[in-house]
Formats: structure tokens, sequence, C-alpha cells
């Protein structure tokens, strides 16, 4: 069984701080996915990693894959209360319409 | 918005009711999936279909029934539930085999099932 193990569990910082959370599993994946799910929302896709070692921005979001596709971190500068959310992070190791593996979960409150 | 619609967006029902829940895509994907969603628990797939066709049932109590008409639309179907049967249900669409998708999912806003 493929775990996704996400660090930290929940995060309670004030705006414009930056902060980082972890994506770990002892499996390879051919892509990692991160999504952002709001209260009474589902899940967005914020991002897709693909080649190990990758880094992606979007906009105060960076998003990087391990050299060895086994693990990814998200990065947050300036955090603002926008922000808050459940960050998922999602890895597939099949590449294929198959099954994705979710990660625990990283609990997000921003604070003015 | 994101092209994934579900109704009801909340239920709540006996242990000895019968409901379903409905999704409906409209981004022309052509696998579809539901998920379990539970406090303290990580998102749970529960079904898997891919042109039409179940590829995926994640060791589901039969007291869920899914039930996929088209590419478009899938159901779930729910009878004689268990209180620990509530959660928030999600629906999601993705691109399928065509080889080209890194298998991103389209997620709908959700039910929210309460079993008394």
């Amino acid at each position: 069984t493929q775990l996704l193990e996400q660090s930290p569990q929940f995060l309670s910082i004030q705006e414009g701080e930056n902060l980082t959370v972890y994506c770990n599993s002892s499996s390879v994946f051919s892509s990692l996915q991160w999504y952002r799910q709001e209260p009474g929302e589902g899940p967005v896709l914020l991002v897709t990693v693909v080649t190990g070692g990758e880094v992606k921005k979007l906009k105060r979001l960076t998003f990087q894959f391990g050299d060895a596709r086994k693990d990814s971190s998200l990065h947050i500068t300036a955090a603002q209360t926008g922000d808050t959310g459940l960050y998922l992070c999602a890895g597939d190791s099949t590449g294929t319409a198959s099954k994705l593996t979710f990660g625990t979960g990283t609990r997000l409150q921003v604070t003015l | 918005e994101t092209g994934v619609t579900q109704t009801p967006r909340h239920l709540v029902m006996g242990m000895t009711n019968k409901k379903s829940l409905k999704c409906e895509q409209h981004l022309g994907h052509n696998a579809m999936y539901w998920y379990k969603q539970s406090a303290k628990k990580p998102l749970e797939l529960m079904f898997v279909y891919n042109f039409k066709e179940q590829t995926e049932n994640n060791s589901v109590p039969s007291r869920f029934s899914p039930e996929c008409p088209n590419s478009s639309h899938l159901f779930l179907h729910l009878h004689t539930l268990q209180p620990e049967d509530s959660a928030l249900y999600l629906c999601a669409s993705s691109q399928g085999n065509s080889g080209s998708s890194y298998n991103e999912q389209f997620f709908g806003p959700g039910t929210r099932l309460t079993v008394l």
C-alpha cells in the first residue's frame, strides 16, 4: 500500500510569514499533484510536477519534486489569508486513468 | 466552478432510507471517481469508472452501489447506511486513458452526508 505522509498536519501562521509543507513517501511516482481545498468545496488542482528535481512556481507558491520522485514540497512566500485551506498532495504511480494516492493533508490557517 | 457538479450538496438520511447522489461533468472527460472524505482520514478512493466501465472498487461495502450510465454522469446509490458512513462524498473526473494525461482530477463541491 502506497502512503503519502504530509507534514505538518496543522499550521497556523500570521499574514506575511513564509511556510513549507512536505509530502513524503517511500514509493516512486510518475507525477505528483498538489490540490487546495477550501471549506465546503472540493479540492482544486494547483500544479502537477513530473520530472525529478522539477521546480514550478505559481505566484507566491513554489513546488518542488524530489530527485527520486518520492517526495515533494510546497513553499508559500508571504502568506495571505486567502491561502487558508487544506493542502493535499497526490501521487500517480501509473500515469494512466487509475487511482491517485492522496496525502494525509496539511491544514493551513493564515490570520491577520 | 470546476465543471463538475454534485447534487444534493447536503443530505440527512436515516439508516433505513434509500437515497442517491448525482454527479455530472461538463469537461468531456472519460474517467469518473467517487471519493469519501472523513475527518482525520486521508481522502479515500471508492470507485473508478473509465469509459463507463468500473475499473476500481476499493473494497467498498455493498450498501454503496455506483452507477455510470455514460461518461458524463455518475451516481452513488445508498441504502441501509451506518452512522460511520457520514462524510463528505466527492466526485471527480479526469481525461482517462488518453495517453497524454497526468491523471489530473477535477472535483465537484461534494455532498455532505449525515446518517442518523
